[in-house]
């Protein structure tokens, strides 16, 4: 059965800060894995895809990375603002059983 | 717009009520999935559907109840099994669950016994 744990649980950083934030799983057959970004009472707003075959991928500020062999994706955020207070939530995608398991997620809060 | 539109917003039952949470998108995907959230814990799968009229029980199946007549509809009932209802419910879809997409969220519905 899949686990995916994610490290820290929370976070506070003063602004301008790069930061990076850990997910790790047990099940490393997985066809992708997703970081999500939750506001508070919100829904999820998907952030970047990594297929399995990738090792990372950019969106602006933002860059995750993937290491199947070890378990492992980062999340990589340059020059952190206020803006990016949330909480941040992975998932990976395996093919037996064939579903999403979310991380517990870590809190992050950029303080001016 | 295109998305996924989850209503209501926040859902109020007594205790013997079944209640349904609606979920609508209209990005034509084939997948579309039913997930509970509790605090400190993860998003734990309740169910999800690959095709119309096709469905499957996730982790935490207990207690719910879906249907899938549509592709854009994917309602979920919580019935007076369910022991433990309020949560914060969300809705999600993709392509299809086989290929190596995206998987868009609602905003989700908060439910809350009283």
């Amino acid at each position: 059965k899949q686990e995916v744990t994610q490290i820290p649980a929370a976070l506070s950083v003063p602004e301008g800060e790069n930061l990076v934030l850990n997910c790790s799983f047990t099940d490393s057959a997985i066809y992708n894995l997703q970081w999500f970004r939750q506001d508070p009472g919100k829904g999820l707003t998907s952030l970047l895809l990594i297929q399995s075959s990738q090792r990372e991928q950019t969106s602006g500020r933002l860059n995750a990375s993937l290491d199947k062999s070890s378990g492992r994706s980062t999340l990589y955020i340059a020059a952190s603002q206020p803006g990016d207070s949330a909480t941040y939530l992975c998932a990976a995608f395996t093919g037996g059983g064939n579903k999403l398991t979310f991380g517990t997620g870590t809190q992050l809060k950029v303080e001016l | 717009d295109g998305g996924i539109t989850q209503s209501p917003k926040y859902l109020f039952r007594k205790e013997g009520q079944n209640v349904t949470l609606s979920c609508e998108q209209n990005l034509n995907h084939d997948a579309m999935y039913w997930y509970r959230q509790d605090p400190g814990q993860g998003l734990r799968l309740i169910y999800y559907s690959q095709i119309v009229n096709d469905f499957q029980k996730g982790d935490i199946a207990e207690g719910y109840s879906v249907s899938r007549e549509k592709k854009e509809s994917f309602p979920l009932t919580v019935t007076s099994a369910q022991k433990n209802p309020t949560a914060f419910y969300l809705c999600a879809s993709s392509i299809a669950r086989e290929r190596n997409t995206e998987a868009f969220f609602g905003q989700g519905t908060r439910l809350t016994v009283v």
